[in-house]
């Protein structure tokens, strides 16, 4: 079952711009993160937000969390076409995720 | 050091057919997962083993069945292959200590034909 529902599905934007994409999920959290996957290979790890964090930066990323309304929030900053990738928010034990469906990002140069 | 390495990429069967997906963790990591992706489905967590035991399992049918190995390394095999099983399957290493994320290997993409 999935635990996340990312939103949008799919995003399109030009070099340079931010993307900003969402994820709700349902239980209660001990942590939550996010991953990047290039067009069907791997998955790679973004950040990982704690509970009892707010906001994250890492980089370009930057992560937020709303725990009262079960969401967390992924933006990217000045994007570029490496970024074009499918991004998954996920919770559960380190080692037995959940995932949500993902947002398939588009950048364009 | 090396990352996760899942082999083979690539495999092709046929329905009925049972086939073995092998996973060789980061050094060091006891806990290997199991995931299956799939467009309909999305990503779903099949099994983690940790020290040659199962210690937590996913929602699939009892075809799909997995085990590790003292060096770590893991399989997971499916038996008796339908259409549905055509997906990549991914697996992840764990280490330990809190905050540690899963390090994803970058599939088997199995096609059932």
């Amino acid at each position: 079952s999935q635990q996340g529902e990312e939103d949008p599905q799919a995003l399109s934007i030009q070099e340079g711009e931010n993307a900003t994409m969402n994820c709700s999920y349902k239980t209660s959290i001990n942590n939550l993160q996010w991953y990047r996957q290039n067009s069907g290979r791997g998955l790679v790890h973004l950040i990982l937000i704690r509970s009892n964090e707010r906001e994250k930066h890492s980089g370009r990323l930057r992560v937020t969390l709303d725990t009262s309304k079960k969401s967390s929030s992924l933006l990217i900053t000045a994007s570029r076409a490496a970024d074009t990738a499918s991004y998954f928010c996920a919770t559960g034990g380190y080692s037995t995720l959940t995932f949500g469906k993902g947002t398939m990002l588009l950048v364009s140069p | 050091k090396a990352g996760v390495t899942q082999t083979p990429r690539y495999l092709i069967k046929t329905r009925g057919q049972q086939v073995t997906l092998s996973c060789s963790p980061i050094s060091g990591h006891r806990s290997v997962s199991w995931y299956q992706q799939t467009p309909g489905q999305g990503l779903q967590f099949l099994f983690e083993y940790f020290s040659e035991t199962q210690r937590n399992k996913g929602n699939f049918p009892g075809r799909f069945s997995g085990r590790q190995f003292s060096n770590s390394r893991s399989e997971m095999n499916v038996s008796t292959l339908e259409l549905g099983d055509s997906a990549l399957y991914l697996c992840a290493s764990t280490g330990q200590g809190s905050d540690t994320e899963a390090f994803f290997g970058q599939g088997t993409r199995l096609t059932v034909v």
